[in-house]
Formats: C-alpha cells, sequence, structure tokens
C-alpha cells in the first residue's frame, strides 16, 4: 500500500534562517507530488506542485521555493525565513494519471513557527 | 476565477442535530467533488467523493453529499451528528482542464463542534 511521510512534525525557526522540509512516498512509482500551506480560516492554498522529477509548478510566488530530486521525494525550502512563513505545511500525492478520481493523499504536516 | 465556496466558517450542534455544510464553486467545465475532514490532531482524511454517476455519495461514518450541478454545489450532510464528528470539513473541488490536466482547489474550511 502507498504511504506518504512528511517530517519534521514541529520547526521553530528564527527569521532569516534556511528551511528544509522533506515529504516522501512509498508504493507507488511517479506520483504527483504537492506541497500546500493550510492557514486558520484559509483553507489549502497549493504551493508547488511536480509531475514527475525536476519539474517543479509554482502556484504562489513566495519565498519558497520547491526541489524534487528523486521520484518519490519532494522538498519545499527557503534561503531565508520570514515570519510570514508561518503556518502547517502538508505535503500529498496522487496518481500520475487519476487524481481526479482517486483525490489526493495527504501527509501529516509539519508545523513551522518562525519566529 | 475558479473557487470553492465553504460559507460556514463555524458551526457549532448538539449531539443527534442534523448536519448540512454547504460548498459551492466556481468552474463552468468537468469536476470532480471531494470532502475531506480533519480531526484534531489528526492528518486530512477523505471522507467521500463524486466521479460520476449518482449524485448523492455516501461516505464514511454516515456522511452523504449531493451533487447538484445547475447550483454548483456539493454540500456535505450526516442526519445525526455525535461528539466525535467534531473536525474541521473541506471541500475540494478537481477542476479537469482537458487530458491529465486539472487542478483540486479546497474551500477555507467549515469547523465543526458538536457538544455532547
Amino acid at each position: 500500500s502507498q504511504t506518504i511521510h512528511q517530517w519534521p512534525a514541529t520547526l521553530v525557526q528564527p527569521v532569516g534562517s534556511p528551511l528544509s522540509l522533506e515529504c516522501t512516498v512509498e508504493g507507488t512509482s511517479n506520483p504527483n507530488l504537492y506541497w500546500y500551506r493550510q492557514a486558520a480560516g484559509r483553507g489549502l492554498q497549493l504551493l508547488f506542485y511536480s509531475v514527475g522529477i525536476g519539474q517543479i509548478s509554482s502556484e504562489v510566488p513566495q519565498n519558497l521555493s520547491a526541489s524534487r530530486p528523486q521520484d518519490r521525494q519532494f522538498i519545499l525550502s527557503s534561503k531565508k525565513l520570514l515570519l510570514s512563513d508561518s503556518g502547517f505545511y502538508l505535503c500529498a500525492w496522487s496518481p500520475y494519471t487519476g487524481g481526479n478520481v482517486y483525490g489526493y493523499t495527504f501527509g501529516s504536516g509539519t508545523r513551522l513557527t518562525v519566529v | 476565477a475558479q473557487s470553492v465556496s465553504q460559507h460556514n466558517h463555524h458551526v457549532i450542534l448538539s449531539e443527534a442535530a442534523s448536519l448540512e455544510l454547504g460548498c459551492n464553486y466556481s468552474y463552468g467545465g468537468t469536476v470532480n467533488l471531494f470532502w475531506y475532514v480533519q480531526y484534531p490532531g489528526q492528518h486530512l482524511q477523505l471522507l467521500l467523493k463524486y466521479f460520476s454517476g449518482d449524485p448523492l455519495v455516501k461516505g464514511i461514518k454516515g456522511f452523504e453529499a449531493e451533487f447538484i450541478k445547475s447550483k454548483f454545489s456539493f454540500n456535505l450532510r450526516k442526519p445525526s451528528v455525535q461528539w466525535s464528528d467534531t473536525a474541521e470539513y473541506f471541500c475540494a473541488v478537481y477542476m479537469n482542464y482537458g487530458g491529465s490536466q486539472g487542478n483540486l482547489i479546497f474551500g477555507k474550511g467549515t469547523k465543526l463542534s458538536v457538544k455532547p
């Protein structure tokens, strides 16, 4: 069965420090991968998605970047964190074809607090 | 612009009350519809989905939702809520652009609090 792992679960970082959040998927090949940010009362905002290794699409211009160095690995990064980067970050995957049928499967999330 | 609207930010009910959470979307093309639930301290889970066929779909834990195409709506219902239904509920709409292209857009969520 497919599983999605996301870490760390919580992270407290000072302003101006770098960020690296990692997400890996097991049990499937060539998944579509997504990074969302969840803010209270604002729902889920799609930040990045990837349909393959090295292929990244950005939905919202911001202080973050994403990379996909391996088929089942998706990394969210920042060179210098801002206070406004605080939030709950979710990784998700869907089949390469069929995301419309199966929906997306979400990881457990990372609570990032920038201080 | 494509969007998904959940009109209720916070709903408070007593146990055994009936529930209906509204969801509307703005997109004229083909859609697939989902409701996700996030229990306190847990990750997002799929509650139910509509892909095709009967517009009344049944999900886990006694939830159901009805797709009304003419109203661009996919409201979530449950006849009798329990304290354990306390959670945040997200409506999501997959907007098909053609081929394998599309985008899953979420509403802002509705927080449901059930009083025992």
